[in-house]
């Protein structure tokens, strides 16, 4: 089962700052890597699939990019919503999500 | 875009029995693999069971395998998941998810969930 492994733990930035999110897999899964996003008392919703796709809905700050087995999610300028924590996840061995960025104000 | 709705959930004691149904509303479930995910307080997200669209294959984390069935209803348009001999590390937030279509290959890797539920909570406390 891989492993995903999210960096840092916790993001501390204000609106309009870039955020830059990390996610490291224990072994290579090419491209197949999504990132959801999880408000307060919300259900996770799915930003980015295949690593750089963004979702149906996901407006163009966010961005995903990487492969093998290091990934970015990259927000260019954080929206007050955006505070949230990130999850990162892959179906390539096991199915794994990564412990979460939590991007606090 | 249509709507997850998780129920069944609620106390229980260790060693004791939930089933939990996830229904669809405004698509056809059985187009869809549908998978269950889990939080428990404060936690990140553990993902538990899957099932195919068409019911044939079902996948289980190794924590709740022997335990937990999950199941699907095509009459109501829902999946289940039956959880037996729940234990304390079970308590958590459950969430049914639903598959993304996928097309052009590797879609066993490609299984990304679109659309969620809100979730229902189990505890499992004496």
């Amino acid at each position: 089962e891989i492993v995903l492994t999210q960096s840092p733990a916790t993001l501390s930035l204000s609106p309009g700052e870039r955020a830059t999110l990390s996610c490291r897999a224990s072994q290579s899964i090419s491209d197949y890597l999504a990132w959801y996003q999880q408000r307060p008392g919300q259900a996770p919703r799915l930003l980015i699939y295949d690593a750089s796709n963004r979702a149906t809905g996901v407006p163009a700050r966010f961005s995903g990019s990487g492969s093998g087995t290091d990934f970015t999610l990259t927000i260019s300028s954080l929206e007050p919503e955006d505070f949230a924590v990130y999850y990162c996840q892959q179906r390539t061995n096991g199915l794994t999500f990564g412990g979460g960025t939590k991007v606090e104000i | 875009e249509g709507q997850l709705l998780e129920s069944g959930g609620g106390l229980v004691q260790p060693g004791g029995s939930l089933r939990l149904s996830c229904a669809a509303t405004g698509f056809l479930s059985s187009n869809y693999a549908i998978s269950w995910v889990r939080q428990a307080p404060g936690k990140g997200l553990d993902w538990v069971s899957g099932i195919s669209g068409s019911g044939g294959t079902t996948y289980y984390a190794d924590s709740v395998k022997g335990r937990f069935t999950i199941s699907r209803d095509k009459s109501k348009n829902s999946v289940s998941l039956q959880m037996n001999n729940l234990r304390r590390e079970d308590a958590a937030v459950y969430y049914c998810a639903r598959v993304a279509p996928c097309s052009g290959g590797s879609c066993y890797r490609r299984y990304y969930f679109d659309q969620w539920g809100r979730g229902t909570l189990v505890a499992v406390s004496s």
